[in-house]
């Protein structure tokens, strides 16, 4: 069975700074990797996606992921965060042999300083 | 109007009733999930359906049971509420075509007393 682990709970970062976020799966083959991110009362919304090939990837709101085969990781990276960036983040993995179901990681909440 | 809608938005009720919450969709895609999410926990998937007519346990059904009432409908109940599923829970749905990208609702938050 496939596993997500995201090591840091709570990240606090200054406005303007840059930013990464940890994921790691356990996963016997290659996955489907997934970011979303969680605004106060709010749903899930997708971030960003890699399923195959180029191994950085680009998303909405300026976030990019890189692909780590040899260190089963998908970290989550931004250069400059706003205040806006203030969330709760998962990583998600899709088995492709269980119909893609996905698993999740608990979750980093990041808190942005002015 | 938004594109997977939950009903209610909130809900506390007491040990012991029966509750429902409800998921609708205008996707038009066929496959539909329910998650809860506990702090700490990340979402842990409850169930699932592929179609109307495939209805999958999740990792923790225990306590709850679903029904896909139509494509675009998919429904959760907790037949006898207990404290401990006290949570947010969130629908989804993906599209079998498109390596399960899901797209998630604004969430339920359930409180039982």
């Amino acid at each position: 069975a496939q596993s997500v682990t995201q090591p840091d709970i709570h990240i606090t970062v200054s406005e303007g700074a840059s930013l990464e976020l940890r994921c790691n799966y356990s996963y016997g083959a290659t996955p489907y990797l997934f970011w979303y991110v969680q605004s106060p009362g709010q749903g899930l919304q997708l971030l960003l996606k890699y399923f195959s090939g180029d191994t950085l990837v680009q998303g909405i709101k300026g976030f990019e992921a890189e692909f780590k085969r040899s260190q089963s990781s998908f970290n989550l990276r931004k250069p400059s965060v706003h205040w806006s960036d203030a969330a709760e983040y998962f990583c998600a993995v899709g088995a492709r042999a269980a119909g893609n179901k996905l698993t999740f990681g608990g979750g980093t909440r990041v808190l942005v300083k002015p | 109007d938004a594109d997977v809608t939950q009903t209610p938005r909130n809900r506390i009720t007491k040990t012991g009733k029966r509750i429902m919450l409800e998921c609708s969709q205008t996707k038009g895609h066929d496959r539909m999930y329910w998650y809860r999410q506990d702090p700490g926990l990340g979402l842990r998937l409850i169930y699932y359906s592929f179609d109307v007519k495939d209805i999958n346990k999740g990792e923790i059904s225990d306590g709850y049971s679903v029904s896909r009432q139509a494509q675009a409908k998919f429904s959760l109940s907790l037949e006898s509420a207990i404290p401990n599923q006290t949570a947010l829970y969130f629908c989804a749905t993906s599209d079998s075509g498109t390596k399960n990208i899901q797209y998630f609702g604004a969430g339920t938050r359930l409180s039982v007393l």
